[in-house]
């Protein structure tokens, strides 16, 4: 059990739809991440924030937004959903500096029907 | 920016055989360089790292790696393969100047009886 948790575990949902994945990092970490999973993508990065401010910006689609609490915890809206969107979404948090190690939530099965 | 290219998106081994998983890095300052391991369904979980410190890095469940800077490649070994060892590594290097970890494509290691 890495202490990062992700809700919900799996969701079903339809074309231009929108949902939202939460995230709760490790107790202490400050950087939250994002990224999205697919067979045909690989891993790929979407966003990074720390201690609530956007850092880091990778492949993130602009129907796709993020945003980091006070509380630290993390939520990744993805609006007009495609069927392409259906993909594993991990969110990872870590200390914060370049140098520490990224711990990974179970991640949301994301299926776009 | 960094990247990582990991060499063979497919690697097949006997159980007990050496297993060498391949990392090539780039970057324009030392790097950090990390290995993960994902098992079927499950996040990424960090197997070792290197941060400057010993070329050569222990890690968990009796892998290491050996960073060498004339070759940009911080490969993964062990020298007798388990079964259990079956699963998806994935390397990622992140710079002293940025929390942007990349990731490659990962590798999938089988384990054959």
């Amino acid at each position: 059990d890495s202490g990062v948790t992700q809700t919900p575990k799996h969701l079903i949902t339809a074309t231009g739809q929108r949902v939202t994945l939460r995230c709760s990092p490790r107790s202490g970490d400050l950087s939250v991440y994002w990224y999205q999973q697919s067979l045909d993508q690989g891993l790929q990065f979407l966003i990074q924030y720390y201690n609530g401010e956007e850092r880091a910006k990778g492949n993130i689609l602009e129907r796709f937004s993020a945003q980091q609490f006070p509380d630290l915890h993390s939520e990744l809206n993805l609006s007009s959903l495609e069927l392409g969107d259906s993909a594993l979404y991990f969110c990872a948090s870590s200390l914060g500096f370049s140098y520490n190690e990224q711990f990974f939530g179970p991640g949301t099965r994301l299926t776009v029907l | 920016a960094q990247s990582v290219t990991q060499l063979g998106s497919h690697v097949s081994v006997s159980e007990g055989a050496l297993v060498l998983l391949r990392c090539n890095y780039s970057s324009s300052v030392p790097p950090y360089l990390f290995w993960y391991v994902q098992y079927p369904n499950q996040g990424l979980q960090l197997l070792l790292k290197y941060t400057s410190a010993a070329t050569l890095v222990k890690g968990i469940n009796g892998f290491e790696a050996e960073f060498k800077k004339s070759e940009t490649s911080f490969h993964l070994t062990k020298p007798s393969a388990h079964m259990s060892d079956a699963a998806e590594y994935f390397c990622a290097v992140s710079l002293y100047n940025n929390n942007d970890m990349r990731f490659g494509a990962g590798t999938r290691l089988t384990v054959k009886p």
